[in-house]
């Protein structure tokens, strides 16, 4: 079965500074890792996916994620942060045999202060 | 290109009734699935639509139930609604089944709210 678990409930970051919001994964077989954003009352915002290939994964708005496949980690980064990245991120891994079937993370909510 | 559109964005609606939430997914797109998002159980896969034949189902009751037309787009109906079922229902499309490294694209959802 495949699962991801974002241990961070909420995260707090002052603008400028860098943030990490956290996310491991179990799966059997390769990974197909996401990053979704979700701002308040609002649907989810596709940000980035690892799939295979570099560990360090580019996407939209400045993010990018680390794929850390010994420690099974898929930590979600962005180098200086700005108050309207505060919102809702999750962390989802796609079913390994129904790929239109994601498995999301609980979330963690990012405060970014400024 | 238009987005993934959900109707109608909020609902209310009494202990029992049953509701009809719609989903247009982007042009193109063939697969469209279902989620429900709520504080307590977080985001949980209701179920799948492919060619208008649902391809996978999450763990929620008989009372959950969807369809897809020739045109792609999908509802999904509840019946005998319960005070649990207040949530949000995200639609996503894909352009494919089988294609790992397609991401699906959310619509805004609608927020069902059972008094």
């Amino acid at each position: 079965a495949q699962s991801v678990a974002q241990p961070e409930d909420q995260v707090n970051v002052a603008e400028g500074n860098p943030l990490t919001v956290k996310c491991t994964y179990s799966v059997s077989g390769n990974p197909y890792l996401f990053w979704y954003v979700q701002y308040p009352n609002r649907g989810l915002q596709f940000l980035l996916k690892y799939i295979t290939g570099d560990n360090l994964v580019k996407g939209s708005y400045g993010f990018e994620a680390e794929f850390n496949k010994s420690q099974t980690s898929f930590h979600l980064k962005k180098p200086s942060a700005l108050v309207s990245d505060s919102a809702l991120y999750f962390c989802a891994v796609r079913d390994m045999y129904n790929f239109n079937k994601f498995y999301f993370g609980s979330g963690t909510k990012l405060n970014v202060k400024p | 290109k238009a987005g993934v559109t959900q109707t109608p964005r909020y609902l209310i609606k009494t202990r029992g009734q049953q509701v009809t939430l719609s989903c247009s997914p982007i042009s193109g797109h063939r697969s469209v699935s279902w989620y429900q998002q709520t504080p307590g159980q977080g985001l949980q896969f209701l179920f799948e639509y492919f060619s208008e034949t649902q391809r996978n189902k999450g763990n929620f009751p008989g009372r959950f139930s969807g369809r897809q037309f020739s045109n792609s787009r999908s509802e999904m109906n509840v019946s005998t609604l319960e005070l649990g079922d207040s949530a949000l229902y995200l639609c996503a499309s894909s352009l494919h089944q089988g294609e790992g490294d397609t991401e699906a694209f959310f619509g805004q959802g609608t927020r069902l709210t059972v008094v």
